[in-house]
């Protein structure tokens, strides 16, 4: 799977959109972009995923540039429990088995 | 749905004991993973199971690591002897096939001193 690239942390002000940027530049034609998110002391949450356009669903919007080498994802409006550590991850999907491989992700902290 | 379950939620022991940790995953779910957090190395997918057979266990640190399923609404992971080092969060994951999903539980914070 290819390799991400993210800022260790961010801080958004509540109620702005929050602009979470990826980099995989080695990213293969049938990799997909996967975002996930962990709360302190809970399990990683999926938020959204995709190969090419641009998605979105009711808790984020992921926009994938055209050469699919970067991937932003968007908080719309930002809301203090959106506070945790936001994971990018390229892989493909469905293969043998569904692992994810979780790099150190983004820290979002989101302030009042 | 209750989503996956996890328990013990918190289990602190002393070096050298059995350590059993259980996860119910999401009733129809396929494929059960398991995982394991700590500070210095993040996020590591320890084995997974699909169909309750279990497919990849390269993770597993070491023999004193084991994980069984011996239905679909049951797994173990067991520590024996337990160490310090195994200290960390354990979660359990489970997904339906077709489903890119993975649905974690809230995790058993182990502490072996």
């Amino acid at each position: 799977d290819a390799k991400t690239t993210q800022p260790p942390s961010m801080d958004c002000a509540e109620g702005r959109a929050a602009n979470l940027p990826c980099n995989h530049s080695t990213i293969s034609g049938n990799e997909y972009v996967y975002w996930y998110r962990q709360i302190h002391s809970q399990g990683p949450q999926y938020i959204i995923h995709g190969l090419k356009n641009n998605e979105t669903n009711e808790m984020a919007s992921l926009i994938i540039t055209e050469d699919r080498k970067s991937s932003t994802l968007i908080l719309p409006h930002a809301t203090l429990r959106d506070t945790a550590v936001y994971y990018c991850i390229v892989r493909v999907a469905w293969d043998a088995g569904n692992m994810l491989t979780f790099g150190g992700g983004t820290r979002l902290m989101v302030k009042p | 749905d209750a989503g996956v379950i996890q328990s013990p939620r918190h289990e602190v022991t002393e070096m050298g004991q059995e350590v059993t940790l259980r996860c119910k995953p999401i009733s129809g779910h396929d494929y059960l993973f398991w995982y394991r957090q700590t500070m210095m190395r993040g996020l590591e997918l320890l084995i997974y199971f699909n169909n309750n057979v279990p497919i990849d266990d390269s993770g597993m640190p070491e023999d004193r690591f084991s994980a069984k399923m011996p239905n679909a609404s049951f797994s173990t992971l067991k520590i024996q002897p337990s160490e310090p080092r195994d200290s960390a969060v354990y979660f359990c994951a489970s997904s339906f096939e077709r489903d890119e999903k993975l649905f974690f539980g809230s995790g058993t914070q182990l502490s072996v001193l």
